[in-house]
């Protein structure tokens, strides 16, 4: 049973470029969530994606955009990249019938880092 | 507002238990969460406990939640070298159209366990 993977598993910008990250939800999952981990802190909730649309969003800025593909995998994308984004992006899905446990796994996340 | 406020630092020696405190703000959630993160690594689900439950207990870990006073503890008998790691007390966040929730985590508790 595949858990949940993500690509790539480190990645170096500089300042103003632009960063895709992928996700693959665990087998027969449908929810992908995005979250965003600075050094040092919690997981911070960047957006939600269930049946190809973002259904919830956190407190991030446009640049922050997303986009889920028919087989449920999905992608994260930020733009114009500040060095304040460098971070471990974690994806989590989940399976929506269980929507009252909402129990979330984890990928191993991708560091991002922006110089 | 939504916040979840967990002590930073806990270390203990090999053999004794571990209690990880954690305090949180809605009274309307439903399912709290323990995950625990190892160096470089994503989140791992630990376990879950459901609001209307006092305890729950899955081998070596036992979940308590007072919740008149929004207090939810993790305790972990036995502990070894090997649960050496962050711990995540995470709530889920009010459920918007009837998509699932986002997790609130709190900062992380990093455990020592000294030999």
């Amino acid at each position: 049973d595949a858990g949940v993977t993500q690509s790539p598993t480190h990645l170096i910008k500089t300042r103003g470029q632009q960063v895709t990250l992928r996700c693959s939800p665990k087998s027969g999952h449908d929810t992908v969530s995005w979250y965003q981990q600075a050094l040092g802190q919690g997981p911070q909730f960047i957006f939600q994606y269930y049946e190809e649309e973002e259904r919830q969003r956190g407190n991030f800025p446009d640049r922050f955009s997303g986009h889920q593909f028919p087989n449920y995998s999905s992608e994260l994308n930020v733009n114009a990249l500040l060095l304040g984004d460098s971070a471990l992006y974690l994806c989590a899905s989940s399976l929506a019938v269980n929507r009252d446990t909402d129990t979330q796994y984890f990928g191993p996340g991708t560091r991002l880092t922006v110089l | 507002g939504e916040d979840v406020e967990q002590s930073l630092f806990l270390s203990v020696r090999e053999g004794d238990s571990s209690v990880i405190n954690c305090t949180y703000t809605d009274s309307s959630s439903t399912y709290l969460y323990w995950y625990k993160q190892e160096p470089g690594a994503g989140l791992q689900l630990l376990t879950y406990i459901f609001s209307n439950m006092d305890m729950k207990q899955d081998q070596r870990l036992t979940v308590l939640l007072n919740k008149k006073d929004k207090h939810l503890s993790l305790r972990i008998a036995d502990t070894q070298t090997g649960d050496s790691a962050i711990y995540f007390c995470a709530e889920r966040a009010r459920n918007y159209g009837g998509s699932q929730g986002n997790l609130i985590f709190g900062k992380g508790t990093k455990l020592s366990v000294k030999p």
